[in-house]
């Protein structure tokens, strides 16, 4: 059985940092892009980042390129998403999500999402 | 960046109603277009996978068409746990996007 299982959210100040981790089970993480999506309280959905099966790979969405860095080590299984310089609109829930082997972009399977808030 | 325009925002059915909700694209994308329903609380789930493919364990009741710019989802005969919020989603380029979603009440 596939599962992610997001953690590290919590509440930070506005110019703060915090690192998400998701830790991957039931498939072979390495032969798999992974994505970083979220959702702010009451709104839609907004893909972050993803990387590709070795690392070599990443992209981002505008609003976060130069603050998030997206990452993952193949041998524990796990993503990471590490984030700096928050900002109020940067609180929602965090899903980690498996992308796609090869070709186009699937999002299968998701985890239960970890909830960062930026507030003072 | 691709927007995607989803229509309505939301519609009340009642459980048997046939429900269809349309997606569509600022610009061509083939047929990159995948389906996810969302309940409250919950982590979406994968519906349909390149406009017309459908995830293993969903149930037929749920289909997908359309090509280029314009979709559609369908729910065959609504059912008491497809009262959720339905959003599409390009996979033709990056950034990848979404569609601001469609919420499914009860009538």
């Amino acid at each position: 059985e596939v599962q992610l299982v997001e953690s590290g959210g919590g509440l930070v100040q506005p110019g703060g940092s915090l690192r998400l981790s998701c830790a991957a089970s039931g498939f072979t993480f390495g032969t798999y892009w992974m994505s970083w999506v979220r959702q702010a309280p009451g709104k839609g959905l907004e893909w972050v980042a993803n990387i590709k099966q070795d690392g070599g790979e990443r992209y981002y969405v505008d609003s976060v390129k130069g603050r998030f860095t997206i990452s993952r080590d193949n041998g524990k299984n796990s993503l990471y998403l590490q984030m700096n310089n928050l900002r109020a609109e940067d609180t929602a829930v965090y899903y980690c999500v498996r992308d796609k082997v090869e070709g186009p972009t699937n999002l299968d399977y998701w985890g239960q999402g970890t909830l960062v808030t930026v507030s003072s | 960046d691709i927007q995607m325009t989803q229509s309505p925002s939301s519609l009340s059915a009642s459980v048997g109603d046939r429900v269809t909700i349309t997606c569509r694209a600022s610009q061509s994308i083939s047929t990159y277009l995948n389906w996810f329903q969302q309940k409250p609380g919950k982590a979406p789930k994968l519906l349909i996978y390149t406009a017309s493919r459908l995830q293993s364990g969903v149930p037929s009741r749920f289909s997908g068409s359309g090509s280029g710019t314009d979709f559609t989802l369908t729910i065959s005969s609504l059912q008491p746990e497809d009262f959720a919020t339905y959003y599409c989603q390009q996979s033709d380029r990056g950034p990848l996007t979404f569609g601001g979603g469609t919420k499914v009440e009860i009538k």
